[in-house]
């Protein structure tokens, strides 16, 4: 059973607008989250991170939000550029060791 | 500084056929990793190492075998190989199990 779900496969945006791509997670015990960016044929690169202590991370265009009541957290990314189309990943662990990840939105911005 | 290096890039094995891949990475890096990644599954976590001479088992470990005798190579091993496990195997290492830094992939096919 998955731990950690992204349930939109893929996603659609115009350039310039904001790009949301959403996370959830059932284990209360993750208490650290990140978000990779994958290109084709190439490894997952790592974008930004949060820990459970906060609610909100943020690093340029991209801003991480964690909601640990609803297990949610979501990737901003303002605004778009077409660039960022990719396969965003979030993953999740608790005591630094394990790594679960989810299956992956493909995030697509259109000129 | 070449980061996180996999070798085969690509392989074709026969169902039965044993075979080794290799990770090594040149950023003095503490923890590795090994991860499988299949349509609709994302990156599970097959084994990792948090240090030289130590490896524990991951999400999926049944079928593979690892080791880690120098701090900066890290080895997944294949048995036997079965269809099950045509895949793309990505390597990973990091400080303080926090972010990872990924290898570009070996993508194999068990016949």
């Amino acid at each position: 059973d998955q731990q950690v779900k992204q349930n939109s496969p893929s996603l659609s945006v115009q350039e310039g607008r904001i790009s949301i791509l959403n996370c959830d997670y059932t284990n209360s015990m993750f208490d650290y989250f990140l978000w990779y960016k994958k290109y084709p044929a190439e490894g997952p690169t790592f974008l930004i991170s949060i820990s459970s202590i906060k609610d909100k991370n943020e690093d340029g265009r991209f801003t991480v939000f964690l909601n640990k009541s609803a297990k949610h957290l979501s990737l901003h990314i303002v605004p778009s550029q077409p660039g960022d189309s990719a396969v965003y990943f979030c993953a999740a662990s608790y005591n630094f060791n394990k790594f679960y990840f989810g299956s992956g939105t493909k995030l697509n911005v259109k000129p | 500084n070449a980061g996180v290096t996999q070798t085969p890039k690509f392989r074709v094995l026969k169902t039965g056929q044993s075979m080794t891949l290799l990770c090594a990475q040149d950023m003095n890096h503490e923890y590795m990793y090994w991860y499988r990644q299949d349509p609709g599954m994302g990156l599970r976590l097959i084994h990792y190492s948090v240090g030289e001479g130590t490896t524990a088992k991951g999400e999926v470990p049944d079928g593979y075998n690892v080791s880690r005798l120098k701090k900066q190579n890290f080895l997944l091993g294949l048995e036997s190989a079965a269809p099950s496990q045509t895949s793309v195997y990505f390597c990973a290492s990091g400080t303080s199990g926090k972010e990872q830094f990924f290898g570009p992939g070996t993508r194999l096919t068990v016949l």
